[in-house]
């Protein structure tokens, strides 16, 4: 267990659906990640926050929008979504980004997601 | 732009032989280097990371190096066991600006018994 929980684990949803994947940590971090993960393709970074805020998004299109509530939650919300969008949806969290801080980033075990 | 090129992608060794990954970063100014395990139906874990004033790391049967003149670091496992067997990804953090972390594309090892 890396202090980092997802739910659900599976998903499945057609293309006109609306779901929400979320993420909650206990590791006492202040930064949370989403990333996206597909075959035979490198882990490509989605949306960054640090205290709440996001910090970082990766040119994601507008279907994926995130929300952090607080430093423990993250949630990703999913809406109209394409079949390419199938993959592994991983969150990760570390200490706040600031100069000095920890970089080590804790994985939770993804939401593996299937769009029919 | 900004990538982390990982070789090779499958790699198949003997029961307590070594195994060796390189990875090469573009990014200069990288100066965080982790490797991760990933098992089936898990998230990457953590195993081992490199600062960039630090040319070599050991955790037991587990060693990193790091050669910054030429953008190289490389993952060495020492007597190999099944339970090795996973993807491990390799990654470099980038400093310019903002915190990202961009990830290599992954080698399946895969430790014969």
């Amino acid at each position: 267990e890396t202090g980092v929980t997802q739910t659900p684990r599976h998903l499945v949803m057609g293309m006109t659906n609306k779901k929400s994947l979320k993420c909650e940590q206990h590791l006492g971090h202040n930064a949370m990640y989403w990333y996206k993960q597909s075959a035979k393709k490198p882990l490509e970074l989605m949306f960054v926050y640090n205290f709440k805020e996001q910090t970082e998004n990766n040119s994601v299109p507008s279907r994926f929008s995130p929300e952090c509530p607080n430093s423990s939650h993250l949630f990703l919300h999913l809406h109209t979504l394409q079949p390419e969008d199938s993959a592994l949806y991983l969150c990760a969290s570390s200490q706040e980004l600031t100069s000095g801080a920890s970089y080590e980033q804790y994985f939770g075990p993804g939401t593996r997601l299937t769009v029919t | 732009g900004e990538n982390v090129e990982q070789h090779p992608s499958t790699l198949s060794v003997q029961e307590g032989d070594s195994a060796v990954i390189k990875c090469t970063y573009s990014d200069s100014a990288s100066n965080y280097f982790p490797w991760y395990k990933q098992e089936l139906g898990k998230g990457p874990q953590l195993i081992i990371d490199i600062r960039s004033n630090v040319g070599e790391k050991k955790d037991q049967r587990i060693a990193v190096t790091l050669n910054k003149t030429a953008k190289h670091f490389s993952l060495h496992i020492t007597e190999t066991q099944p339970e090795d067997s996973a993807v491990y990804f390799c990654a470099a953090k980038i400093t310019s600006g903002t915190y990202k972390y961009i990830f290599g594309t992954g080698t399946r090892l895969k430790v014969l018994a």
